[in-house]
């Protein structure tokens, strides 16, 4: 099992740029979140999934935020355009309801 | 307001020195609380999962407790490569998330040889 896979692990793009991040969950896992983590705030949910519905999008700061779940085994998370506010980590986190597991997350740095 | 709040915010130990690690909870009905390690650069990594009031879990040099309220996480005679930092989280039984996971802030656990 490889676990959950992030791509790309970093990212540095100029400030109105697209970014996408990428997420491949763990194969079986039927709920998916995208959370966002900064000094200053910590982890915040931004998205989750569950059977690749979108359940509770609260946490998307701006319309600028959009995320998409085509299949079970694929996710992504688009940030268009991009402001400095953005630069944090982006960890994608998946479960079979029970011990989420975290991929490595993406650092993005918006510049 | 805050639903996890977790102390002290960096703690600094000798190896051997045995302490605790908080975290108390707000929130209006319990399903679950999670125990995350962080090392730096990395995501959160599972260590335990408490889901009534009196349960104990242990791995290692760690245990893990909840009351209604808190939980502790107790370290036994650290070394340095429990050096990370140490996320809580909370799961509500109630609402509209469920699912969610609701951070703290965690505690930076840094252990002197």
């Amino acid at each position: 099992d490889a676990g959950v896979i992030q791509s790309p692990r970093h990212e540095v793009t100029e400030m109105g740029q697209e970014v996408t991040l990428r997420c491949k969950p763990i194969s079986g896992h039927n709920s998916l979140f995208w959370y966002r983590q900064t000094m200053m705030r910590g982890l915040e949910l931004l998205i989750y999934f569950n059977n690749n519905v979108p359940i509770d999008d609260s946490g998307m700061p701006e319309d600028r935020f959009s995320a998409k779940m085509p299949n079970a085994s694929f996710s992504t998370l688009k940030i268009q355009p991009s402001e400095p506010r953005d630069s944090a980590v982006y960890f994608c986190a998946s479960t079979a309801n029970y011990g989420y597991t975290f991929g490595s997350g993406t650092r993005l740095t918006v510049v | 307001e805050d639903q996890v709040t977790q102390s002290p915010e960096a703690l600094r130990l000798q190896e051997g020195e045995s302490s605790s690690l908080n975290c108390s909870y707000t929130v209006s009905g319990l399903r679950g609380l999670f125990w995350y390690r962080q090392d730096p650069g990395k995501g959160p990594e599972f260590l335990f999962t408490l889901y009534s009031a009196g349960e104990e879990k242990e791995k290692e040099r760690l245990k893990a407790t909840l009351t209604k309220k808190e939980s502790f996480l107790h370290i036994t005679a650290p070394k340095p490569e429990d050096s990370a930092t140490y996320l809580c989280a909370v799961q509500e039984r109630y609402g509209g998330s469920q699912g969610n996971l609701i951070f703290g802030k965690g505690t930076k656990l840094s252990v002197k040889p």
